[in-house]
């Protein structure tokens, strides 16, 4: 089964700076991994899934199979970036990663 | 409905009482989970239902805890004999497909707003 972990529990920014939320995962099939995020007072939603290799809000997420990575990035942060961040895989155990919270500093 | 809805939004209990807690999922999902987050604890997993089985109950932190799906759609967490750890925010969320079945693209979770329960 897939296992996700996320090493740091607090990301600070300033605004403009490039920031990069780390999850390794482990798992030796094809993995399935989503970032989810939730803003203050909003409800946990789907950010970005790496199957569709799609760019949401800015942030992208590559998944690199030789570091068994799957890092959420952004090159330049903003204000309204600031949430909790959680990486997730999308079968087997439904074990989240910790959480990262990313405050972004004007 | 348009999303997952959670019932009550907060819950303040006296230690030692029963308490229920209400998941409406989307319609049409067949998957329903149940996770609680705590302040510095991240999101902890607690039961997943496909349909109305309960095929990992792994995450329950004890016997107190408890969780139903009937008709394949809403779900009860109850907590019997609250103590002051179990205060939390409690989330439900709903997916289309079962989590153990692998497919091309993956079924993200929908969450509801969850409720916070305060056991004083």
């Amino acid at each position: 089964a897939q296992r996700v972990t996320q090493p740091e529990k607090l990301l600070s920014v300033f605004k403009g700076a490039p920031v990069e939320l780390k999850c390794n995962y482990s798992y030796s099939g094809s993995p399935e991994l989503f970032w989810y995020v939730q803003y203050s007072r909003q409800r946990l939603q789907l950010l970005l899934r790496h199957i569709s290799r799609e760019s949401i809000k800015g942030f992208t997420a590559d998944l690199n199979k030789g570091e068994t990575s799957f890092h959420l990035k952004k090159p330049f942060a903003q204000e309204e970036d600031s949430a909790m961040y959680y990486c997730a895989p999308g079968e087997g155990n439904l074990i989240f990663g910790k959480g990262t919270k990313l405050s972004v500093k004007p | 409905g348009a999303g997952v809805s959670q019932s009550p939004s907060n819950k303040v209990t006296e230690k030692g009482k029963d308490v229920e807690l209400r998941c409406d999922p989307i319609s049409g999902h067949t998957a329903l989970y149940w996770y609680r987050q705590s302040l510095g604890q991240g999101l902890e997993f607690l039961i997943y239902f496909q349909g109305n089985s309960a095929p990992d109950k792994s995450g329950l932190p004890s016997d107190r805890f408890s969780a139903e799906r009937t008709g394949g759609s809403v779900s009860t967490l109850t907590i019997q004999r609250t103590q002051q750890e179990d205060s939390a925010v409690y989330l439900c969320a709903s997916s289309l497909r079962d989590p153990r079945d692998r497919g091309l693209l993956g079924s993200p979770l929908h969450f509801g707003n969850g409720t916070r329960l305060t056991v004083t």
